[in-house]
This record gives C-alpha cells, sequence and structure tokens, in this order.
C-alpha cells in the first residue's frame, strides 16, 4: 500500500533557528516529490518538485533532500521566520501501467515563535 | 494569491440542505481538482476534471456531486450530507493532464464546510 509518512507531527522552534522536516514513502514507482506549505485557513502552496534524479533542490530558505534508495526526503529550513508557521505536507506521486496516484502525508505542524 | 478562488469560504448547513461550492480559476489551466481536508488526516482527492471531462472519481458518496461547465469554474453541489462531512474543501488547477500526470497544482484558499 502506498504510504507516506512525515514526521515529526508538530515542531515548535525559536526565530532564527534552522529546523528538519521528515518524509518517508512507501510509494512505487516513483514520479516525483512536492513539498507544500499551508497557512492556517489556506490552501497549499508548492515549495518544490523533485524527481527522481534530483537529490537537492532550493527555494530561498528552504532546501529540500530526495534519497530514492531509502524513500527518504527532507524539508530543511534555514534561519526561520515567523512567517514559517504553517503545515509543510510531503506530497509523492507515483505513476505505472497508465494510471497515475497522488498520495500525501499528513503534515508536519511548524510553529515558530519569537 | 494562488489565481484560484472559492466561495463561500465557510459553510454552516444541516443534513437536509443543498449547497454548492464555486471554484474559478484564472490561470489559464485545463485541469481542475476538488480535495477534502479533515483534521488530522492526509488531503483525500475527490474528483478530477480534464478538459472539463471528468477523469477520475475516487468513490465519492454520490451527495456529492461535481460540476465543471468550463475549464475555468468548477462546482461541488452537496445534499444530504452528514456531519463527518465536516471538512475543508479544496479546490485545485493544474496546466494540463498530459500523459496523465498530475502537473504542479495551484490550490484556492478553501471552503470550511460544517455539517450540523
Amino acid at each position: 500500500k502506498n504510504q507516506v509518512e512525515q514526521s515529526p507531527q508538530s515542531l515548535i522552534i525559536l526565530e532564527g533557528k534552522n529546523c528538519t522536516l521528515q518524509c518517508n514513502y512507501t510509494v512505487s514507482p516513483f514520479s516525483n516529490l512536492r513539498w507544500y506549505k499551508q497557512d492556517t485557513g489556506r490552501g497549499p502552496v508548492s515549495l518544490t518538485i523533485m524527481t527522481f534524479s534530483e537529490n537537492t533542490k532550493s527555494n530561498g530558505r528552504y532546501t529540500a533532500t530526495l534519497d530514492a534508495d531509502t524513500k527518504q526526503s527532507s524539508l530543511h529550513i534555514t534561519a526561520s521566520q515567523l512567517s514559517d508557521s504553517a503545515s509543510y505536507i510531503c506530497v509523492v506521486l507515483n505513476s505505472g501501467a497508465g494510471s497515475y496516484q497522488l498520495t500525501f502525508g499528513k503534515g508536519t505542524k511548524l510553529s515558530v515563535i519569537p | 494569491e494562488t489565481g484560484v478562488t472559492q466561495t463561500p469560504r465557510h459553510l454552516v448547513m444541516g443534513m437536509t440542505n443543498k449547497k454548492s461550492l464555486k471554484c474559478e480559476q484564472h490561470l489559464g489551466h485545463n485541469a481542475m481538482y476538488w480535495y477534502k481536508q479533515s483534521a488530522k488526516k492526509p488531503l483525500e482527492l475527490m474528483f478530477v476534471y480534464s478538459l472539463e471531462e471528468r477523469v477520475e472519481n475516487n468513490s465519492v458518496p454520490s451527495r456529492f456531486s461535481p460540476e465543471c461547465p468550463n475549464s475555468s469554474h468548477l462546482f461541488l453541489h452537496l445534499h444530504t450530507l452528514q456531519p463527518e462531512d465536516s471538512a475543508l474543501y479544496l479546490c485545485a488547477s493544474s496546466p494540463r493532464l498530459a500523459g496523465g500526470v498530475y502537473n504542479e497544482q495551484f490550490f484556492g484558499p478553501g471552503t470550511r464546510l460544517t455539517v450540523l
């Protein structure tokens, strides 16, 4: 069964600190992995999309890594800001035999405090 | 803003009511989606439309009825809902479903639905 597990479930950090969010998946065959940021009361916004051949991808202070062998991804946030407080959702697309499926994680809720 | 708007933002309805959720995208996309987001659960894909044709229906109860009159508008008609249907309903759009691949999706802000 395709699954995406995210950890931790929630995280509180001080403003200015770094943090790393984890995503483990059992989706197969793998097509791409996406990280979304969802602010409270808003829809998710895409941060990165990574394909099988990409190990690292950055978007400003956000850096995503992908290890397709161990089926793990991480999202590293550098020099956190109060506006980083949000839920971060990991999504994996699998494709095979003409069918495609998105599997969503439950998300990590990040709170950045002054 | 992502270019995808949803109305209403909040809706409270009884189990015998009929209501509709509206989604509009201003991005020139050809694919639109309905998702359900419940507390502490992953997003659940409900329906997918590509070029106004429904291409996916993930075993959603018939009390949810989608409608896509054109590539810019998507509706979700609701009737005789249950309290467990209370959730955030998100609409998304993407450039196209080329070869069936879900391109990068742009989400609307969602409609917070409460069923009493």
